[in-house]
């Protein structure tokens, strides 16, 4: 079936530093989301993204984090600068139009350290 | 306060029983999905199902909107099936919220 990619599927980072997360999505979708989970704890909306703009995003995306899909290619989460408590498991997912099926990435790992 | 909310939010079983997942709303919705958690912490997309039932193997899917409810049953469970059930309500703008899950644990 369709996938989304995302690379890395691991990175650790020091913190301060910037990271990028990378998200390949289903060819032919539109619309875009970032989620965090930090272990054990419940899968967070970040962001969800159209037609090259943020739509929403909830306060869990601080002022450091950024998103963009220049020339429609990957869909990346930026971190600048990482924090200790960014610290979790970054799942990007797509879908062909508003109430349609939502395709998740394996999800990135990001330890700050 | 939480938009939506699942039950139960662990089950132990043996190996060849059923299960049967809830999850509840309390807003309107504009699509319901069901999804299974690896405990690597993957996700598989089990269901779309915004109404009615779905069938899928060993498992079946049902939403009644007007009770704003949607449950996800498992029948002859297997060890493999162990892991975490999430659900997720969208509404209207593409926002989408997860239920907190359900932890399955299927022993032999």
């Amino acid at each position: 079936g369709p996938k989304v990619l995302q690379i890395p599927s691991h990175q650790i980072i020091d913190m301060g530093q910037m990271v990028t997360l990378n998200c390949d999505p289903v060819s032919n979708h539109l619309y875009f989301y970032w989620y965090k989970q930090i272990l054990g704890q419940q899968m967070e909306f970040l962001v969800n993204f159209y037609n090259g703009k943020v739509m929403e995003k909830s306060k869990l995306f601080k002022d450091q984090f950024s998103v963009e899909r220049p020339d429609g290619s990957y869909f990346t989460l930026k971190i600048q600068p990482t924090a200790l408590e960014d610290s979790a498991v970054y799942f990007c997912a797509s879908s062909g139009s508003s109430g349609n099926t939502l395709y998740f990435g394996e999800g990135s790992r990001l330890i700050v350290v | 306060g939480q938009q939506v909310q699942q039950s139960p939010a662990s089950l132990v079983l043996q190996e060849g029983e059923n299960a049967e997942l809830q999850c509840n709303f309390s807003t309107s919705l504009n699509s319901m999905q069901w999804f299974y958690q690896r405990p690597g912490g993957s996700l598989v997309s089990l269901f779309y199902n915004p109404s009615g039932t779905k069938h899928s193997g060993r498992l079946t899917s049902t939403t009644v909107i007007k009770e704003r409810r949607s449950s996800l049953h498992i029948s002859s469970s297997q060890t493999t099936d162990s892991g975490t059930y999430l659900c997720a309500l969208e509404r209207g703008n593409n926002r989408i919220f997860f239920g907190d899950g359900t932890q399955l644990v299927v022993k032999p």
